[in-house]
């Protein structure tokens, strides 16, 4: 069974700081990975989609990279803004159209 | 163009009542995919539909639960027989074939009394 787990739970930064936001998996044989932001009381955004045979993926401030073979990814947010403050989610799909298995999260607030 | 829908935004329900919950995708796309989120449990698939294929239903938590799309299109949630571990963030998402980069609704809010 697929498990993805966050690092950090939560992290605050003071406005501007690059940041990296962690994500693990353990089961290698994933169709696709994604990035969502959560705002409180809100839906998902997608913010970035790594196919499986991708190594990275950039939107703007955001980069997210992707080490199938073991089993992470990462989000680099550069110059980071109080707007960036939300949950940020991880989300591996493992075949071809298949449900999306989520990580805890993790909790980042920008701080002006 | 437009996102997902799902209505209501909101449901309040006592234990026992069957709740209905809908979902409009994005037009054009073939999968549909219902999760729920709850404290303490993250965010966990529940139903994925694609096409004419059969539904993939090995997340729904019980047979109190239960789903159907007509027409390729518009999704209803039923949970019968609501329990007050139930009350939870319902949210639907859809894809394009192919890509399968899940766009999601802004969710359905279910709280049993």
């Amino acid at each position: 069974k697929q498990e993805v787990t966050q690092i950090p739970a939560a992290l605050s930064v003071p406005e501007g700081e690059n940041l990296v936001l962690n994500c693990s998996f353990t089961d290698s044989a994933i169709y696709n990975l994604q990035w969502f932001r959560q705002d409180p009381g809100k839906g998902l955004t997608s913010l970035l989609l790594i196919q499986s045979s991708q190594r990275e993926q950039t939107s703007g401030r955001l980069n997210a990279s992707l080490d199938k073979s073991s089993g992470r990814s990462t989000l680099y947010i550069a110059a980071s803004q109080p707007g960036d403050s939300a949950t940020y989610l991880c989300a591996v799909g493992e075949t071809s159209g298949s449900r999306l298995t989520f990580g805890e999260g993790t909790q980042l607030t920008v701080n002006p | 163009g437009a996102g997902v829908s799902q209505s209501p935004s909101n449901k309040v329900t006592e234990k026992g009542k069957d709740v209905e919950l809908r979902c409009d995708p994005i037009s054009g796309h073939t999968a549909l995919y219902w999760y729920r989120q709850s404290l303490g449990q993250g965010l966990e698939f529940l139903i994925y539909f694609q096409g004419n294929s059969a539904p993939d239903k090995s997340g729904l938590p019980s047979d109190r639960f239960s789903a159907e799309r007509t027409g390729g299109s518009v999704s209803t949630l039923t949970i019968q027989r609501t329990q007050q571990e139930d009350s939870a963030v319902y949210l639907c998402a859809s894809s394009l074939v192919g890509v399968y980069e899940q766009y999601f609704g802004p969710g359905t809010r279910l709280t049993v009394t």
